[in-house]
């Protein structure tokens, strides 16, 4: 079956300390997105990617880094320099068409303690 | 003021009730998404319009362009639709979706 798959779906880390989350999508889609879900907001665009080897800041990229090597990957650094890094975080493929239907993942949710 | 709204917040309805939640938009889109995301977080694409109605199982959604308002209407609602509802929307010319903060809605058995 083709879907996005993110892992893990709950993630501890100390404060200070670097983290990586994971997106992979099999649904050979150019386009893939990186975003924050914070309680009553929302989801704000942190990253997206066009196409491989191509990637740009969205609307709160700051403390953030992605990279993206290969069409299926797209993976997520929080950085130390996240003020406030505990967040619910999602990521996204669609097609590069006119209207782009996104299909999601199941989300990773990141505590910083 | 966001670029993306939607009424009401929150919503707790009876099982087999009829259910319309609404989002408005403020400028001209490529297309409009309404998402649904259970408590586990994951969000599931249900419908993507660009005018008209669609139709799938017990879910409605309708678009009006010249208004810029599109309605998502649930018939005969179970505690299963109990979820958050959220539109979004599209623009030509960009890879931005526009969320709305997402419509809470719980169905009571």
């Amino acid at each position: 079956d083709g879907g996005i798959t993110q892992s893990p779906k709950y993630l501890f880390r100390k404060e200070g300390q670097n983290v990586t989350l994971s997106c992979e999508q099999n649904l050979n889609h150019d386009a893939m997105y990186w975003y924050r879900q914070d309680p009553g907001q929302g989801l704000r665009l942190i990253y997206y990617s066009q196409i491989v080897n191509d990637f740009q800041k969205g609307d709160i990229a700051e403390g953030y880094s992605v990279s993206r090597e290969k069409k299926e990957s797209f993976p997520l650094t929080v950085t130390s320099a996240q003020k406030n890094p505990t967040a619910f975080y999602l990521c996204a493929s669609s097609t590069s068409d006119r209207v782009r239907e996104a299909f999601f993942g199941q989300g990773t949710r990141l505590t910083v303690v | 003021k966001n670029e993306v709204e939607q009424s009401p917040q929150n919503l707790t309805a009876q099982e087999g009730e009829f259910i319309t939640i609404n989002c408005s938009y403020s400028v001209g889109i490529s297309a409009l998404h309404w998402l649904q995301q259970h408590p586990g977080g994951g969000i599931v694409s249900l419908f993507m319009l660009s005018s008209g109605k669609k139709k799938h199982g017990r879910l409605i959604a309708t678009i009006n362009i010249q208004e810029k308002h599109s309605s998502l209407h649930i018939t005969a609602s179970h505690p299963r639709d109990s979820a958050v509802y959220i539109c979004a929307v599209t623009y030509s010319g960009t890879y931005k979706y526009i969320f709305g903060t997402g419509t809470r809605l719980k169905v009571l058995a």
